[in-house]
C-alpha cells in the first residue's frame, strides 16, 4: 500500500510563473490537507479538502493560491505569479476520515528565483 | 486560537542518555495531540498520538509521551537515545470538535546526538 505521493519533489520557478504541486493520497483516503513549511519554521496549515469540496481554507493566502481535489486524479495546489516569499516546502497529508491520523507525503520543495 | 509552544529550539544529548522534549499547547477543549519526527529533506513520520484515555502513550522507536492537562503539556521522552534519533521533532494539536481538521504545529526542536 503506497503512502502519500507528491510530485514533483523539487520545483524551481522564476518570479511571475505558475507552480502546480500534486498530491496523491493513500489508497482509500478521501481527505487531503496541504501545509507549508518555511525555513526554520514548523508546518502551517493551508487547506483541507475532500473529494470535489474545499472544507477549510482558513490558512490559504487570499490571493494567488488555490487548491482542488477533483473526483478523479490527484489534489492540486496551484500558486500563480510566484514570488520569492513562496519558496518553501509544501507538504500534503491524507486521512481516511474526519479526525483520523494524517499521513504525510515527502513534500515538494519550491524554489522561486 | 490554538497554539503550540516548543520552548527548546535545539537540544544536544549524548548517545545513550535520556531525552525529554517539551511541548505546551494553548487550547480550551480537550485536544488531540501528536508528535512527529522529520529527518532532513524528508516528510513527517508520526511517533505517537493522544486522543483520550491513558495519559501515558507509547509510540514507535521507543518513544513515549505524557499528557498533563493541569500543565497543558505533552512532553516526549525516550530513556536512551540512539544516533539515528537525530532529527527535527514537531509537536502538534488538533481541534477535537470536528469542523476544522488541520493540525497546528510547534516550531520544532532540533535534536543533536553527541557520540
Amino acid at each position: 500500500n503506497a503512502g502519500v505521493m507528491q510530485n514533483p519533489r523539487h520545483l524551481v520557478r522564476r518570479r511571475g510563473q505558475e507552480a502546480r504541486l500534486r498530491c496523491s493520497p493513500m489508497k482509500g483516503h478521501s481527505h487531503v490537507y496541504w501545509y507549508r513549511q518555511l525555513p526554520e519554521e514548523g508546518l502551517k496549515f493551508m487547506v483541507y479538502l475532500q473529494k470535489e469540496n474545499i472544507i477549510d481554507e482558513s490558512g490559504m493566502p487570499k490571493e494567488r493560491f488555490s487548491a482542488e481535489f477533483p473526483k478523479e486524479g490527484p489534489s492540486i495546489l496551484r500558486i500563480q505569479q510566484v514570488v520569492r516569499g513562496d519558496s518553501a516546502a509544501y507538504f500534503c497529508a491524507s486521512s481516511l476520515g474526519v479526525g483520523d491520523e494524517q499521513f504525510f507525503g515527502p513534500g515538494t520543495r519550491l524554489t522561486v528565483l | 486560537a490554538q497554539s503550540v509552544t516548543q520552548p527548546d529550539i535545539h537540544i544536544t544529548v549524548s548517545e545513550g542518555a535520556s531525552l525529554e522534549l517539551r511541548c505546551n499547547y494553548s487550547y480550551g477543549a480537550t485536544p488531540y495531540l501528536f508528535w512527529y519526527v522529520q529527518s532532513p529533506g524528508q516528510g513527517l513520520q508520526l511517533l505517537l498520538k493522544y486522543f483520550s484515555g491513558d495519559t501515558l502513550v507509547q509510540g514507535i522507536k521507543g518513544f513515549e509521551a505524557e499528557f498533563k492537562r493541569s500543565q497543558s503539556s505533552f512532553n516526549l521522552r525516550k530513556p536512551s537515545v540512539h544516533w539515528s534519533d537525530a532529527a527535527e521533532y514537531f509537536c502538534a494539536v488538533k481541534y477535537s470538535g470536528g469542523g476544522a481538521d488541520g493540525l497546528t504545529f510547534g516550531k520544532g526542536t532540533h535534536l543533536i546526538i553527541q557520540p
